[in-house]
C-alpha cells in the first residue's frame, strides 16, 4: 500500500512554544490530507483537512489558529500546534490517499507539553 | 455530520473462536466503509474496506457485512489467534480517500 511518513514521532517541549509536525506522501501526490487526534484509549477525532494551495477545512470545535496547516505541495503537508499548552498533549495522526483510493495513516506524532 | 457508533467496546475471547464487532452510522449518503486495526502507539492499518454496493466481503479470516438499510455493518474474525489482540475501529465516508468518522473502537484480547 502507499507509504505515509510522519515526524517526529514523538515531541516534548515547553508550555508556551509551538511545535510543527510533518506528513508526506513517499510514493505518491495527495492533493488532500487529514489530521487526526487521538486521546489515550480513545478514538480518532478528526481535527481538520488540508487542501493542497488552499486554506485548511477545520471541523467544529478546533481553533484554527492554534492548530496551524499548511498544504504547499502535493506530497507535504504540515501541522503547527502554537502556544501549546498541557492539554493539548495527545496522539497527532495524518491520513492521505491516492484519489479515490484508500486512506494510509502515518505513524503518528506522541506530543507532550510540560 | 455522520455519526458512528460501535459496540462492544471492549471484547474478550478465547483464542480459535470468533470476535463480532457492529458499528451503526448515520449518514445515509455514507457509502464506504473501512476497518482499521491499531496496536498500542501505533498507525492505525488498513484491514478490510466495503463499499456500499456490496453486501459482503471476505478475506481469509476476515470478514465484513454491510446492511445498507438498516445502516449497520460488522466485523468478524474467524479462527482468533493472540496476534489479533488490538482495538479496531470502524469507519465511515462519503467515498474512499474522503474525511473518515471513527467508531469509538473495540479493544479485542484473545486469550491463548
Amino acid at each position: 500500500g502507499a507509504v505515509v511518513s510522519q515526524h517526529p514521532s514523538w515531541v516534548i517541549c515547553k508550555s508556551g512554544t509551538s511545535v510543527k509536525i510533518e506528513c508526506r506522501s513517499l510514493d505518491f501526490q495527495a492533493t488532500t490530507m487529514f489530521w487526526y487526534r487521538q486521546f489515550p484509549k480513545q478514538s480518532l477525532m478528526l481535527m481538520a483537512t488540508s487542501n493542497e494551495g488552499s486554506k485548511a477545512t477545520y471541523e467544529q470545535g478546533v481553533e484554527k489558529d492554534k492548530f496551524l496547516i499548511n498544504h504547499a505541495s502535493l506530497t507535504l503537508s504540515t501541522l503547527t500546534v502554537t502556544s501549546a499548552h498541557p492539554e493539548d498533549s495527545s496522539f497527532y495522526i495524518c491520513s492521505a490517499g491516492q484519489g479515490s483510493e484508500k486512506l494510509f495513516f502515518g505513524s503518528g506524532t506522541q506530543l507532550s507539553v510540560l | 455530520g455522520e455519526n458512528v457508533e460501535q459496540h462492544p467496546s471492549t471484547l474478550s475471547v478465547q483464542e480459535g473462536d470468533s470476535a463480532v464487532i457492529k458499528c451503526t452510522y448515520s449518514d445515509s449518503a455514507s457509502n464506504y466503509f473501512p476497518w482499521y486495526k491499531q496496536e498500542l502507539g501505533k498507525r492505525p492499518q488498513l484491514i478490510i474496506d466495503i463499499r456500499s454496493n456490496v453486501g459482503e466481503k471476505k478475506d481469509q479470516r476476515i470478514a465484513v457485512t454491510l446492511n445498507k438499510t438498516a445502516k449497520h455493518f460488522s466485523l468478524h474474525i474467524t479462527e482468533t489467534q493472540p496476534e489479533d489482540s488490538a482495538v479496531y475501529f470502524c469507519a465511515a465516508s462519503f467515498a474512499a480517500g474522503n474525511k473518515l468518522t471513527f467508531g469509538g473502537g473495540t479493544r479485542v484480547l484473545v486469550k491463548p
